[in-house]
Parts: structure tokens; C-alpha cells; sequence
């Protein structure tokens, strides 16, 4: 059982706005940056966002991260096919000692 | 750019000890990120196994520390993996990836991974 919530799924038509949340504690997101990875069917994992809301190069701005408490968010606007893969969300727990990843989000275009 | 490559055997008996090697590329182990192992059982979801710096500072997870060592060989340039006394469950797909230090939390670049079974 992962220490970061996700929904297992979440769906939306072509064009339309996705919304992924993760849920953790004051150990974890509460005290660490969030990292956002996406993984494509048969892939590797890719960076999505860093430090909450950052961008790696090449990433479009229709996807966007924010974080408030101990909760994270990742927004994928103007779905396309292409986007329908697995989400991840991870961070370190300070108590734990461990680095974390949620449980995954399978976004499915319809 | 940086590449990572994992390599090894796709196939380990139960209670041997499973080595990977991951080759970097464009990207000296000696510069300031850290290195780490990341696994994926078939169809389920991440599982971080450690990371270090080339220095020798490492982390491990808990749940694998009694039996987990990551290296990293600055002459070649490569991070390794060894897990010893293997069971089924240790089957997965492993990652390699670089690891930004602290404050950051990201890994950036992922090896494409590669696929051991332990079965006898």
C-alpha cells in the first residue's frame, strides 16, 4: 500500500481538462518537493513536473502542477491520445527515510 | 544528452544474487547529482531502491537495506545494482535514473529499463 494516494483512474474526452491529485502527509509532500512522471505502455517512467509546479525542458505548458498541505495536483489540459499512460507522484518522506511514489493514475482518453 | 543503459542478466535463480550495471552517457557520475534504482514488478506501480552519490553517500530502502548495495564505478562511468537472496518477488523491471540532490526530489533521466525474472 503506497504512502501517496492517487485515484486509480481518471477519463476525459479529447480536448478536455484532467485533473490527477496525491494525497500524502506532513512527512512527505507537506515537507518535500513533488515530482510528477508519466509512463507511456511499455516505457520508462518520464519527468513530467519537479519542485511542485516546475517544467523539465521540452514538457508543454498544458500541464501544470501545484500543491497546498499535504496534497499534490497535476493538471493535463487539451487532452490528446497521446496522454493516456500512467501518472505517478513521488517525493521523499522524511520519516521514513525513503523515497516515495503514489500509486499510480491510469488516464484514459475517451 | 544524457543516456542510461541498463544491462544484465534477465534471469535469476532464487536466493542468488542479482547484478545490474548501468552505463552513463553525456554525463560524468562525478558531477553533482546522485544516482539511484528504481523497480516495477509486472503491472504494479514504482518501487524506489536507493540512490547515492558518487562519494559514497547512500540511501536505501528500508524494506531492502539488509540486502541491497548500490556502487558507483567512476572510471567507467557506470552505477550498480546487487541484490542478494532473491525470491519471485523480486521480479520486476529495473531503472536506473539520476537524481537531483536536495531540496529537489526529481529523477530526469531514466534508463529504458530491463526485465528480471527470478525463477529456478
Amino acid at each position: 500500500q503506497s504512502v501517496l494516494t492517487q485515484p486509480p483512474s481518471v477519463s476525459a474526452a479529447p480536448g478536455q481538462k484532467v485533473t490527477i491529485s496525491c494525497s500524502g502527509s506532513s512527512s512527505n509532500i507537506g515537507d518535500n518537493f513533488v515530482s510528477w512522471y508519466q509512463q507511456l505502455p511499455g516505457t520508462a517512467p518520464k519527468l513530467l513536473i519537479y519542485d511542485n509546479n516546475q517544467r523539465p525542458s521540452g514538457i508543454p505548458d498544458r500541464l501544470s502542477g501545484s500543491k497546498s498541505g499535504t496534497s499534490a495536483t497535476l493538471g493535463i489540459t487539451g487532452l490528446q491520445t497521446g496522454d493516456e499512460a500512467d501518472y505517478y507522484c513521488g517525493t521523499w518522506d522524511s520519516s521514513l527515510n525513503t523515497y516515495v511514489f503514489g500509486s499510480g493514475t491510469k488516464v484514459t482518453v475517451l | 544528452q544524457v543516456q542510461l543503459q541498463e544491462s544484465g542478466p534477465g534471469l535469476v535463480k532464487p536466493a542468488e544474487t542479482l547484478s545490474l550495471t548501468c552505463s552513463v552517457s553525456g554525463y560524468s557520475v562525478t558531477n553533482t547529482y546522485y544516482w539511484g534504482w528504481i523497480r516495477q514488478p509486472p503491472g504494479k506501480g514504482l518501487e524506489w531502491i536507493g540512490h547515492m552519490f558518487h562519494t559514497g553517500s547512500s540511501y536505501y530502502n528500508p524494506s531492502l537495506l539488509s540486502r541491497v548495495t548500490i556502487s558507483v564505478d567512476t572510471s567507467k562511468n557506470q552505477i550498480s545494482l546487487r541484490l542478494s537472496s532473491v525470491t519471485a518477488a523480486d521480479t520486476a523491471v529495473y531503472y536506473c535514473a539520476r537524481r537531483a540532490g536536495a531540496p529537489h526530489q526529481d529523477f530526469d533521466y531514466w534508463g529504458r529499463g530491463t526485465l528480471v525474472t527470478v525463477s529456478s
